[in-house]
């Protein structure tokens, strides 16, 4: 079945350092891969996303990478800052065409300490 | 407020009573999506409308879970007889057709006792 596995499940980085959460899904029909920051007691937002046409895409201090041969995306976070600490989930549905059921990973905690 | 409502935001109820949460959708966007989120997990899907048909439900919606989005609006998400293993936050999100990304609302957190 469709299946998004997330690691790791907790990151702790120092305050400007780099953070990385890697993502693998199981459905090779997969074409939309949205990461969502939720923090603690709020809603997830979306924060960048990427289609499969693109290998790469990036927002001044995030960025997403995609592999769709290996199946895998990636979120990079540079500079961190202490107000990237929260929740990040990573997600991938079939896109547009007919609905867009997202299948979420699990979570990844990231706390950044000044 | 532009986003998406949820009301209640907090719901406690007794093991085996009935409770119904509303979601109102950003107004012009006609795709809407229920999904249930537990403590440490990743949201999951538990249903979706088009308009003011229901298109998909998840295994994850027995029948004591019913949905409706009467008037292609706002929807409800009644769930009868609840168990402990309901506790969680619901979530609603809606989208336009075409959009790729949806806006989730802040959610409804139930606790069953």
């Amino acid at each position: 079945g469709e299946n998004v596995e997330q690691h790791p499940s907790t990151l702790s980085v120092q305050e400007g350092d780099s953070a990385v959460i890697k993502c693998t899904y199981s459905d090779s029909a997969s074409n939309y891969f949205p990461w969502y920051k939720q923090e603690l007691g709020k809603r997830p937002q979306l924060i960048i996303d990427i289609r499969s046409n693109v290998g790469e895409k990036k927002d001044q201090r995030i960025a997403v990478t995609l592999n769709k041969t290996a199946k895998h995306f990636s979120l990079h976070i540079t500079e961190t800052q202490p107000e990237d600490s929260a929740v990040y989930f990573c997600a991938a549905s079939r896109g547009s065409g007919g609905y867009n059921k997202l299948i979420f990973g699990a979570g990844t905690r990231l706390a950044v300490h000044p | 407020d532009t986003g998406v409502s949820q009301d209640p935001r907090h719901k406690i109820t007794k093991r085996g009573q009935n409770v119904t949460f509303r979601c109102d959708p950003i107004s012009e966007h006609n795709r809407l999506y229920w999904y249930r989120q537990t403590l440490g997990q990743g949201p999951e899907f538990l249903t979706y409308f088009q308009n003011e048909a229901q298109l998909e439900k998840s295994r994850l919606l027995s029948d004591r879970f019913s949905a409706e989005r009467p008037k292609g609006s706002f929807s409800t998400l009644e769930i009868q007889r609840t168990e402990q293993g309901d506790s969680a936050m619901y979530l609603c999100a809606s989208s336009l057709e075409q959009d790729y990304g949806y806006t989730f609302g802040s959610g409804t957190r139930l606790t069953v006792v």
